[in-house]
């Protein structure tokens, strides 16, 4: 089946440790989003790629950073994570223009 | 700027009882929008979406939901509840501009069912 993957499912990190994490995705989108949910709360946009275009949103900390080497693959980048980074990370894909957007399962990462 | 509200933080149902979740949204044109449905630890899994067109949409899971364009709502409903289906609910609506879809999501609405 056509999917979005996310890969790992959890992740624990070392306060200040650069972390990745993966999305790969079957469906052919050339639209790519991270979104970042901490506990009790809505997802909320961090980037997005349109095809190789990156598109930051206003609030989101420099400390995140994202890669898309292809149409099927992003990244996203931690650098130096802190405690308040502990939330779990959504990728998401979609077509451009009016259409819905495909949730993968999640990574949950915990900086310790 | 666009928002969305769901008044219902969290809500106990008895299985086999109708449901009905509430989600107001805050947009300056023809909206489009989405109930998005996340069990513990996992991914969004999209239950139905609104775009145009007919006003009452249907979607998985025996789940329906209206627009109300007067009310700027979009209530999800379900007429008989089965305990597969406590999880949380989140409402969204499509961001402006660009040819993306970014997505506002509500605060959610958590779902337990009593057997």
């Amino acid at each position: 089946d056509a999917m979005v993957i996310q890969n790992p499912r959890y992740q624990v990190t070392q306060f200040g440790k650069p972390v990745t994490l993966s999305c790969s995705q079957t469906l052919n989108h050339n639209v790519m989003y991270w979104y970042q949910q901490k506990s009790s709360q809505a997802p909320k946009l961090l980037f997005h790629y349109y095809d190789k275009d990156f598109n930051n949103e206003a609030d989101t900390p420099d400390n995140f950073q994202s890669r898309r080497p292809n149409t099927s693959f992003c990244f996203l980048d931690i650098r130096s994570p802190g405690l308040g980074d502990t939330a779990m990370y959504l990728c998401a894909t979609s077509r451009e223009g009016r259409t819905e957007a495909f949730f993968g399962q999640g990574t949950r990462l915990t900086v310790v | 700027a666009q928002s969305v509200t769901q008044p219902d933080i969290h809500i106990t149902v008895s299985e086999g009882a109708s449901l009905e979740l509430r989600c107001n949204y805050s947009y300056g044109a023809t909206p489009y929008l989405f109930w998005y449905v996340q069990s513990p630890g996992q991914g969004l899994q999209l239950l139905l979406k609104y775009f145009s067109g007919d006003t009452l949409v249907q979607g998985i899971k025996g789940f329906e939901a209206e627009f109300k364009r007067s009310q700027s709502s979009f209530n999800l409903r379900k007429p008989s509840v089965h305990w597969s289906d406590a999880a949380e609910y989140f409402c969204a609506v499509g961001a402006v501009g660009g040819a993306t879809n970014k997505l506002i999501f509500g605060t959610g609405t958590l779902l337990a069912v009593q057997p």
